[in-house]
């Protein structure tokens, strides 16, 4: 059972707007910034979104990150069969005083 | 670029003990935080272990404290983790992660492949 939860899957059809969540508590997202990482299939995560809507460069800005409370979510425009992926949000809890991540989401283009 | 190269991984027995090491080239190894992070087989990412630029100061998942030891050598830019008393929920792939600043728990920026660790008899 993970810290944060995620929707195990998601799915979309190229070209449409799809969107993930990620909920915690007080002691993680709702005090602390949020991350986002995308394992692309037999690969290593990836940093996607950084304190909570930032990209890092190269990413594509059809990927963005919002947080309100104690909930947070990625959203994924223009959707593209490349995105096909897991992805994890991540926070840093104080009360567990380490990082706690979401199960992960599948995402299935379809 | 930033390349992380975990080693070490391997067939191990419950209870038994392991090394991990992962080798860091392309920045400045001494100047950021260091991480393991792992995933069981089919399953989702967990945090193991973080530690500071200079190890002043060492987290660990409660899953793994008191049995992992994290540690680095900023003169080999190398990071390690020593498994002992492992078990079986102990296996999966070993992630090696830079952080993204000097401190104790600065975000993942970067990854490197992973080195798998089965405990089984």
């Amino acid at each position: 059972q993970s810290v944060l939860t995620q929707p195990p899957s998601a799915s979309g059809t190229p070209g449409q707007r799809v969107t993930i969540s990620c909920s915690g508590s007080s002691s993680n997202i709702g005090s602390n910034y949020v991350y986002w990482y995308q394992q692309l299939p037999g690969t290593a995560p990836k940093l996607l979104i950084y304190r909570n809507n930032q990209r890092p460069s190269g990413v594509p800005d059809r990927f963005s990150g919002s947080k309100s409370g104690t909930s947070a979510s990625l959203a994924i425009s223009g959707l593209r069969s490349e995105d096909e992926a897991d992805y994890y949000c991540a926070s840093w809890d104080d009360s567990l005083s380490g990082w706690v991540f979401g199960g992960g989401t599948k995402l299935t283009v379809l | 670029e930033v390349q992380l190269v975990e080693s070490g991984g391997g067939l191990v027995k419950p209870g038994g003990s392991l090394r991990l090491s992962c080798a860091a080239s392309g920045f400045t190894f001494s100047s950021y935080s260091m991480n393991w992070v792992r995933q069981a087989p089919g399953k989702g990412l967990e945090w193991v272990s973080s530690i500071s630029s200079s190890s002043s100061y060492i987290y660990y998942a409660d899953s793994v404290k008191g049995r992992f030891t994290s540690s680095r050598d900023n003169a080999k830019n190398s990071l390690y983790v020593q498994m002992n008393s492992l078990r079986a929920e102990d296996t999966a792939v070993y992630y090696c992660a830079r952080g993204s600043g000097d401190g104790g728990y600065d975000y993942v920026d970067y990854w490197g492949q992973g080195t798998l660790v089965t405990v089984s008899s």
